[in-house]
């Protein structure tokens, strides 16, 4: 199984909602991403976590609150986001820390903020 | 300030002939590079790599360039197939210097028309 999982597919939420999007992966990875990609853009880095420890915040702003409750298992809470908050979420998994060529992306979350 | 350019928006290439997509860098410290195809709705698939010990590296079709000097690299896809028509990201990190987050470039879109 070399899948990563995202869901929701899609999200429209408010700038008062609370939501949260999570991400799967069942290879045994120990290192997982979080991007954002906005229309045109290439994706930039949010978050990496390492053996379920945060190892890098890109300096993201607080309404971002991600979560890692196991080795398998990626979420990103929202709360009180902004209209250009909207973007392409990608989660995406590899081996170990670092850009070895062996992420493997997830098909993203497509938000909306409103 | 894009570290990582690919200028060309698009590329049209007919079947069986070469495609040549193009990247540039600016940063002196990157040392890794990496080649990442997007069909819509899918997320970014890892296609090939170099290190910047290297100037050519090969995987069947794919073949990627490195000129250091030039702060340049490129993806040559021989032949080209219709199942080639993506969204072709390049990255670069600098994994010399501890981990480094990947920066993508903007993306090619390729269309290999039969």
């Amino acid at each position: 199984d070399t899948e990563v999982t995202q869901t929701p597919k899609h999200l429209v939420m408010g700038m008062t909602n609370k939501k949260s999007l999570k991400c799967e992966q069942h290879m045994g990875h120990r290192a997982m991403y979080w991007y954002k990609q906005k229309a045109k853009k290439p994706p930039e880095l949010m978050f990496v976590y390492s053996y379920e420890k945060l190892s890098i915040n890109e300096s993201v702003p607080s309404r971002f609150s991600p979560e890692c409750p196991n080795s398998s298992l990626l979420n990103l809470h929202l709360h009180a986001l902004q209209p250009e908050d909207s973007a392409l979420y990608l989660c995406a998994s590899s081996a170990k820390q670092g850009p070895t060529g062996g992420e493997y992306f997830g098909p993203g979350t497509r938000l909306t903020v409103t | 300030d894009q570290q990582v350019k690919q200028n060309s928006p698009s590329l049209s290439v007919q079947e069986g002939r070469i495609s040549i997509l193009n990247c540039d860098y600016t940063n002196s410290m990157f040392d890794y590079f990496l080649w990442y195809k997007k069909y819509p709705a899918e997320g970014p698939t890892f296609l090939i790599s170099i290190s910047s010990i290297k100037d050519k590296n090969e995987d069947g079709r794919f073949t990627v360039f490195l000129n250091k000097s030039a702060k340049h690299l490129s993806l040559h896809i021989v032949p080209s197939q219709p199942g080639d028509s993506a969204v072709y990201f390049c990255a670069a990190s600098a994994r010399g210097t501890g981990f480094q987050k990947l920066v993508f470039g903007t993306g090619t879109r390729l269309l290999v028309s039969p």
